[in-house]
């Protein structure tokens, strides 16, 4: 079975650095994205991992551990604009689509 | 410029229709998907396409039909044979080799009356 788990809803302030959570249980793993996605609008790219460790872009960072089946996107220097939900996806044993968790509502306040 | 495009972005229809959703993208991608997002729930995958003249269902096909006769275009047939169609439709495409994001359409918020 596939299960994807990220915290219903966090919040933050301007300013902060903020740890959004990712655990996954797949049949197969052939990479995690994750995605932002504002109210109402398509979700966007933000990173991608497939090999343990971090990938920093920017104020947003990315880590995977593949053992552990868990990732975390990490955001620095949060911005009102920041407030969206984040979306953890993995790309599955065939890796021909990509299963979603049911997101994390980030709200960050002033 | 390249991207993928849904439309309409707001549909109604009655109860008991068969409603179409149309996605077209011009960016050579051969791996073509739809998901279905409902609040709380996330992405959920309803069918998804690697190449023309193949289409394989997801976790939720009931209900819905697809077709791929152009590399370019993967409508999405809303039967009523499903039980709660009123949702908001992504439509996304993806190169298909190698660790390629996906490109998301803006999306069709259909409601069912």
């Amino acid at each position: 079975g596939q299960n994807i788990d990220q915290p219903t809803e966090m919040t933050a302030t301007e300013g902060a650095i903020v740890q959004i959570n990712c655990t996954y249980q797949t049949s197969g793993f052939n990479g995690l994205f994750w995605y932002q996605q504002h109210a109402g609008e398509a979700p966007t790219f933000l990173s991608y991992n497939v090999l343990d460790g971090l990938e920093e872009k920017g104020r947003f960072s990315s880590f995977l551990s593949r053992s552990k089946g868990y990732s975390y996107l990490l955001l620095k220097e949060l911005q009102m604009k920041d407030s969206a939900s984040y979306l953890c996806a993995v790309k599955d044993q065939a890796g021909t689509a990509l299963i979603f968790g049911k997101g994390t509502t980030l709200s960050v306040s002033s | 410029d390249g991207g993928i495009t849904q439309s309409p972005k707001y549909l109604f229809r009655k109860e008991g229709q068969n409603v179409t959703l149309s996605c077209e993208q011009n960016l050579n991608h051969d791996a073509m998907y739809w998901y279905r997002q409902d609040p709380g729930q996330g992405l959920r995958l309803i069918y998804y396409s690697q190449i023309v003249n193949d289409f394989q269902k997801g976790d939720i096909a009931e209900g819905y039909s697809v077709s791929r006769e152009k590399k370019e275009s993967f409508p999405l047939t809303v039967t009523s044979a499903q039980k709660n169609p009123t949702a908001f439709y992504l439509c996304a495409s993806r190169r298909g080799q190698g660790e390629t994001e996906a490109f998301f359409g803006q999306g069709t918020r259909l409601t069912v009356v």
